[in-house]
């Protein structure tokens, strides 16, 4: 079946460090996956995105990796800092007639320390 | 606002009521999606929009879960005779086509007692 799952559930880091945050998928028909940030009280926020047709994409601090061999996904933060905690959901988008359905895992909670 | 808006942020209300959510999405968008997140999981998915249909209401629990867009933009999340099982942060998103990212509101927090 499909599912989204994470490695770690909490991950705690200094102000500074770079992070690394792990996501496993079981379907390998999925062609699309999203990390999102959400903070305490608010609503998931899109981070960076990744087609099943890359295997690195990079933005603003943040990298996400992508191996389709082993079906694992890493969102990478560069110099971690204090607004970066929050809880990092990878979300999967399903193929084909459900490419508008995101699957997501159970999330990491990621603490920065000053 | 240039969000996605949903209304009320929180509600509390008694075992068996009827409770109505609404969504405002981003202009333009017209995908809508509803999720329902309970404490410590990722959001799952409810019903899909597509305009004023719903695409894809194969995520609602039951049928005391109902959906409408009636005009293709505002969205109400409609819950009939409410479990306190029901009690979840019930998030709204919209996309400008299906397929595209997803843009989250702030979601409901409903609390059923």
């Amino acid at each position: 079946g499909e599912s989204v799952g994470l490695h770690l559930p909490t991950l705690s880091v200094q102000e500074g460090d770079n992070s690394i945050i792990n996501c496993a998928y079981s379907n390998s028909a999925s062609d699309y996956f999203i990390w999102y940030k959400q903070e305490s009280g608010k609503g998931p926020q899109f981070i960076i995105d990744i087609r099943s047709n890359m295997d690195k994409r990079q933005g603003q601090r943040v990298t996400v990796l992508l191996n389709k061999t082993v079906k694992h996904l890493s969102l990478q933060i560069a110099a971690t800092q204090p607004g970066d905690s929050a809880v990092y959901f990878c979300a999967e988008r399903g193929s084909g007639g459900s490419n508008y359905k995101l699957t997501f895992g159970k999330g990491t909670l990621l603490t920065v320390n000053p | 606002g240039a969000g996605v808006s949903q209304t009320p942020s929180n509600k509390v209300t008694e075992k068996g009521k009827y409770v109505e959510l609404r969504c405002d999405p981003i202009s333009g968008h017209t995908a809508l999606y509803w999720y329902r997140q309970s404490l410590g999981q990722g959001p799952e998915f409810l019903i899909y929009f597509q305009g004023t249909g719903a695409a894809d209401d194969s995520g609602l629990p039951n049928d005391r879960f109902f959906a409408v867009r009636p005009e293709g933009s505002v969205s109400t999340l409609k819950i009939q005779r409410t479990e306190r099982g029901d009690s979840a942060v019930y998030l709204c998103a919209s996309s400008l086509r299906p397929g595209q990212p997803q843009h989250f509101g702030d979601g409901t927090r409903l609390s059923i007692l």
